[in-house]
């Protein structure tokens, strides 16, 4: 069965300094991993997935992940926070099969000040 | 999240009423999912559906009667419910209801029990 933990339900950074949110998952598969965030009174939007291939993965608004297998962490990184980005953010795995959605974690709170 | 629509955005109900929740997306996937986002807890997945077929109910109470008439439209029927089912109840669609593919998440309905 999967398994996702972020660690840290609210983290705080300043306008343009790096953003770090920290996600560990378990898996007994190969997983496929997601990062989504969430504005207040909207859906979750897809930032960015890992399925096969390349461990470093790039997604829209600046953001980025890599997946470390060795860690079991697939943390998600900004070089440069902006106000904009204050929301909630969900990391997700799946092991790909059939008739299987997607196990998400709790969620970390980002706020941005200025 | 246009592409995956839900109505209404917010709903006020009595434990005695009924109602139902609709969700429409227009992305062409085949399969779709019904969420129960509550405060404080991780996403709960309640209902897949693909090809129109339900592939999976999460040990979701009988007061919660799903309905999926094609691929592009899912209902959530709602009966006699508790307050503790006061929460954001989010539609979400992807392509296959394999784990790999991404989901696409509409809006969401606020729904208050009273």
């Amino acid at each position: 069965a999967q398994s996702v933990t972020q660690l840290g339900s609210h983290v705080s950074v300043s306008e343009g300094a790096l953003v770090l949110l920290r996600c560990n998952y378990s898996s007994s598969v190969p997983p496929y991993l997601f990062w989504y965030v969430q504005y207040p009174n909207q859906g979750l939007q897809l930032l960015l997935k890992y399925t096969t291939g390349a461990t470093l993965v790039k997604g829209i608004n600046g953001f980025e992940a890599e997946f470390k297998k060795s860690e079991t962490s697939f943390h998600l990184t900004k070089p440069s926070a902006h106000m904009s980005d204050a929301a909630e953010y969900f990391c997700a795995v799946s092991d790909g099969q059939a008739g299987t959605a997607l196990i998400f974690g709790k969620g970390t709170t980002l706020s941005v000040s200025s | 999240e246009t592409g995956v629509t839900q109505t209404p955005r917010h709903l006020v109900m009595g434990m005695t009423n009924k109602k139902s929740l609709k969700c429409e997306q227009h992305l062409g996937h085949n399969a779709m999912y019904w969420y129960k986002q509550s405060a404080k807890k991780p996403l709960e997945l309640m209902f897949v559906y693909n090809f129109k077929e339900q592939t999976e109910n999460n040990s979701v109470p009988s007061r919660f009667s799903p309905e999926c008439p094609n691929s592009s439209h899912l209902f959530l029927h709602l009966h006699t419910l508790q307050p503790e089912d006061s929460a954001l109840y989010l539609c979400a669609s992807s392509r296959g209801d394999r784990g790999k593919n991404e989901q696409y998440f509409g809006p969401g309905t606020r729904l208050t029990v009273t």
